[in-house]
């Protein structure tokens, strides 16, 4: 079946260290986005990649970081420049240009700063 | 900023009841409206969407009703079910400065009693 998987599903972070979410999709979508979701705050673009090796910058990039070297997947590094990481991570994938479909999410990464 | 303004921010419906949530927009560049349900650990999935030339769409128990001069749209879950309890996005979609980037509301709970 088609779909967005995202790994791990919980992850742990030590104070100062970088950590990478894995997004892979077989959907054929050629762009994809994270997200990161805390209570009360819906859903904040971080980074979106519209094609393969070209990505821009979301309302809050800061500390993290992407790549976009296969159409199929799009990691997320958070950096250890991201002062608050504890949150839960969304990617999602969707059909490029201008057409009226929505997106397409993954199950999410947990990340905890312990 | 672009911001979509939902409410409320919590909802409690008994089963059978008309379960509404209300967003709001600013940008007129917004081309496509859709609903999100996401269910506890789960990533959001779509639920039903509106282009802003039609004033109504329902599909099944869900009717998102459009109101394109008070730049104002709603979701109406009829014959509510405990099954609907979830928490329920508004989104809305611009394709400035390039990509098709969704702009979320801040999310509903809604639970729905027996």
């Amino acid at each position: 079946d088609g779909g967005i998987t995202q790994s791990p599903k919980y992850l742990f972070r030590k104070e100062g260290q970088n950590v990478t979410l894995s997004c892979e999709q077989n959907l054929n979508h050629d762009a994809m986005y994270w997200y990161r979701q805390d209570p009360g705050q819906g859903l904040r673009l971080i980074y979106y990649s519209q094609i393969v090796n070209d990505f821009q910058k979301g309302d809050i990039a800061e500390g993290y970081s992407v790549s976009r070297e296969k159409k199929e997947s799009f990691p997320l590094t958070v950096t250890s420049a991201q002062k608050n990481p504890t949150a839960f991570y969304l990617c999602a994938s969707s059909m490029g240009g201008g057409n009226y479909y929505g997106y397409t999410f993954g199950s999410g990464t947990r990340l905890t700063v312990v | 900023q672009q911001q979509v303004k939902q409410s409320p921010q919590s909802l409690i419906v008994q089963k059978g009841g008309i379960s509404i949530i209300n967003c709001a927009y600013e940008n007129t560049a917004f081309d496509y409206f859709p609903w999100y349900q996401q269910f506890p650990g789960k990533g959001p999935a779509l639920l039903i969407a509106i282009r802003p030339d039609v004033s109504e769409k329902k599909e099944g128990r869900f009717t998102i009703s459009f109101n394109k001069s008070a730049k104002q749209f709603s979701l109406h879950i009829m014959d509510s079910q405990p099954g609907d309890s979830a928490t329920y996005f508004c989104a809305a979609r611009s394709l400035t400065g390039g990509g098709n980037k969704l702009t979320f509301g801040t999310g509903t709970q809604l639970k729905v009693e027996l």
